[in-house]
């Protein structure tokens, strides 16, 4: 089994819709993130947290909000979807300096 | 400007060719810095740490000049199977960013 899951892995939405990302992981690490990723932009920071009681914006949250339900979860919510949302978003772990990705989940807002 | 930039490619090599991708870096604070891959739709993986000093694995070798702000990364004798986007990393230990900085890329198909 994957060490790092994400669900859904393909999702299509519309505009105004509420969607949650959910990530799981079985490393036991405490730190986990969410990017995304967008042609040409690289993987840009959203949120990340460094235990079930530490949450931090990363460059880019507006429009997400995250929920640390334990160490081994951490969901990543889009409240109103939009179009610009549009991306492949990556979940990933770490417990020094390398980070454990999950295999993404391709989200399209229409 | 990126805090992190690639020239994107795509680098088309033969296979048996040396390549090598540059890499640099605005932070003077950045600290770590690592070399990434990522075969396509697929989530990116550890290639290698990039040490001070350079380092190699195999037909791999990452350099760091900290002075200039640049890291490369050399592959020799290329195969098919390192037909990938390699990503550089940087990690910063500013307040607030305990975190890794991705740049977008540079993308290699190695041909037969």
């Amino acid at each position: 089994d994957a060490d790092v899951t994400q669900t859904p892995r393909n999702r299509i939405t519309k505009t105004g819709k509420r969607i949650m990302l959910e990530c799981s992981q079985t490393k036991g690490h405490d730190r986990m993130y969410w990017y995304r990723q967008d042609p040409g932009l690289g993987l840009r920071l959203i949120y990340y947290s460094f235990d079930v009681k530490d949450i931090n914006k990363g460059e880019i949250s507006d429009g997400y909000s995250v929920s640390r339900q334990a160490q081994a979860k951490f969901s990543l919510s889009l409240e109103s979807a939009i179009p610009n949302q549009t991306a492949l978003y990556f979940c990933a772990t770490s417990e020094n300096y390398e980070q454990y990705f999950g295999p993404g989940t391709r989200l399209t807002v229409t | 400007r990126k805090e992190v930039e690639q020239d994107p490619g795509p680098f088309n090599v033969p296979e048996g060719a040396t390549v090598a991708f540059n890499c640099t870096y605005s932070n003077s604070a950045s600290q770590s810095f690592f070399w990434y891959r990522q075969d396509c739709r697929k989530e990116p993986k550890l290639l290698m740490s990039v040490y001070s000093s350079g380092n190699e694995d195999g037909r791999f070798t990452a350099q760091l000049n900290r002075a200039s702000q640049y890291i490369s990364l050399l592959i020799r004798d290329s195969k098919l199977s390192d037909s990938a986007t390699y990503l550089c990393v940087v990690k910063s230990m500013d307040t607030g960013r305990r975190a890794l900085t991705f740049g977008s890329g540079t993308r290699l198909q190695v041909q037969p």
